[in-house]
């Protein structure tokens, strides 16, 4: 059974920093490109960032660029989002996703969200 | 960017009759003859789950009473018949290009 796990999350204050892991299990991780999407209390979902499964290709919002870093341990079937310089606007649940490897854009497996919460 | 123009926001149907739902993308999502916009479903409390892809094709367990369409950029999600168990939002996305971006969200509600 795929399995996508987030931690790492909580509340932080405007301008500081957190890291965000996925553990990934029942599939072969390194295999997979994956992603960060984020869900703002009662809102929609927003795309955050891609990684494909060696790392070679990396993208980012608009809204994160410079500010957070998408990475991965594949010997540690990890995902992680490095995330500084922390605004309100970030609070919201972060959610991995895996990228389907024969449909391009198609996320096919999800984690519970991680929630973080940036307030003074 | 690619916008996508999800309506409508909210939308109450019968038991039994047809949900539509809209999506309109501000250029072509079309690659290699297919158009790569897809289809969640968000239920209350739970994570979102790939319904649709690639326009018109179901996901894995995902029952025929939903489907995909589309017309000029215009891609509609219908849902016939409606079931209890359809009460959730949904959102159209597109997989063309970075930033992949997402549809607002329609959220479906039994009347």
């Amino acid at each position: 059974e795929v399995q996508l796990v987030e931690s790492g999350g909580g509340l932080v204050q405007p301008g500081r920093s957190l890291k965000l892991s996925c553990l990934a299990s029942g599939f072969t991780f390194s295999n997979y490109g994956m992603n960060w999407i984020r869900q703002a209390p009662g809102k929609g979902l927003e795309w955050v960032a891609s990684i494909s499964s060696s790392s070679s290709y990396i993208y980012y919002a608009d809204t994160v660029k410079g500010r957070f870093t998408i990475s991965r341990d594949n010997a540690k079937n990890t995902l992680y989002l490095q995330m500084t310089s922390l605004r309100s606007e970030d609070t919201a649940l972060y959610y991995c996703a895996r990228q389907e490897n024969n449909n391009y854009g198609v996320m096919d497996a999800w984690g519970q969200g991680a929630s973080v919460t940036v307030s003074s | 960017n690619i916008v996508l123009t999800q309506s409508p926001a909210s939308l109450a149907v019968i038991l039994g009759q047809k949900a539509t739902i809209s999506c309109t993308a501000s250029e072509s999502v079309n690659k290699f003859g297919i158009n790569l916009m897809h289809w969640y479903q968000q239920k209350p409390g739970q994570l979102p789950k790939i319904l649709i892809y690639n326009e018109f094709s179901r996901a894995p367990g995902i029952p025929a009473r939903f489907s995909g369409d589309e017309a000029e950029l215009n891609f509609t999600l219908t849902i016939e018949p409606v079931e209890a168990d359809d009460v959730a939002t949904y959102y159209c996305q597109q997989g063309l290009t970075f930033p992949y971006t997402f549809g607002a969200g329609t959220k479906l509600e039994l009347k």
